[in-house]
């Protein structure tokens, strides 16, 4: 069975911190891809990366940055100087294809940035 | 701007009722997916479809059923509302599962159940 953890259920720091969200996941299949989302307070969920499988090389745009890997099943989201429009709910998922593409999400974790 | 709109942003209902939610996508898209997120569940996969009159089961499809008659279109059936179907549903598609871009999703409907 395909699992994603978000052990942290809240963070909250301080304007210009860095802070990193970490998300550990669980599948069998060799070939899966991996996401993270975010929700602002609008609600609507906002893509932000898709990771596959076979690559493991670690991403960074701009404030973001994500750290994939495999040897243990996590894949780490790293905000840089964090900024109060960083506050929302991160969401981190998992994308295989069991007789069909289905996609498991984690909990979520809730970032608040006081300024 | 592409998007999926979702036809009410909260709805209340009493137990019983039956109850229509609604979403629209206007990408094209082949895939569209019904969830419903709870404080600390995530979001959970109710239904998907991949294509125009099909539909396939998610996690937890109990109590729920749906409709897509056109592609740009799929809507959530609750049979009988109840009490524990009380959540904020998200309506979200794509073109294909794994598609570089993740999924298109709407701004959500939070229904009420009385």
């Amino acid at each position: 069975a395909q699992k994603v953890t978000q052990a942290q259920t809240e963070i909250s720091v301080v304007e210009k911190e860095d802070v990193t969200l970490d998300c550990v996941y669980e599948t069998r299949d060799t070939t899966y891809y991996l996401f993270w989302y975010k929700q602002p307070p609008s609600g609507e969920l906002v893509f932000l990366i898709r990771r596959n499988s076979f690559d493991e090389q670690n991403e960074i745009s701009g404030r973001y940055s994500w750290n994939f890997q495999k040897s243990t099943s996590s894949f780490n989201f790293t905000i840089t100087a964090s900024q109060v429009v960083d506050s929302a709910v991160y969401f981190c998922a998992l994308s295989v294809n069991t007789g069909g593409f289905k996609t498991i999400f984690g909990a979520g974790t809730r970032l608040f940035v006081k300024a | 701007d592409v998007k999926v709109t979702q036809s009410s942003r909260y709805l209340v209902k009493r137990t019983g009722e039956k109850v229509f939610l609604e979403c629209v996508q206007d990408m094209d898209h082949e895939n569209m997916f019904w969830y419903r997120q709870d404080p600390g569940l995530g979001l959970r996969l109710i239904y998907f479809s991949y294509d125009v009159k099909m539909k396939e089961k998610g996690d937890i499809p109990e109590g729920y059923s749906v409709s897509r008659e056109k592609k740009e279109r799929f809507s959530l059936i609750l049979e009988s509302a109840s009490t524990n179907q009380t959540s904020m549903y998200l309506c979200a598609s794509s073109r294909n599962p794994g598609s570089l871009y993740g999924y298109t999703f709407g701004s959500g409907t939070r229904l009420t159940v009385v």
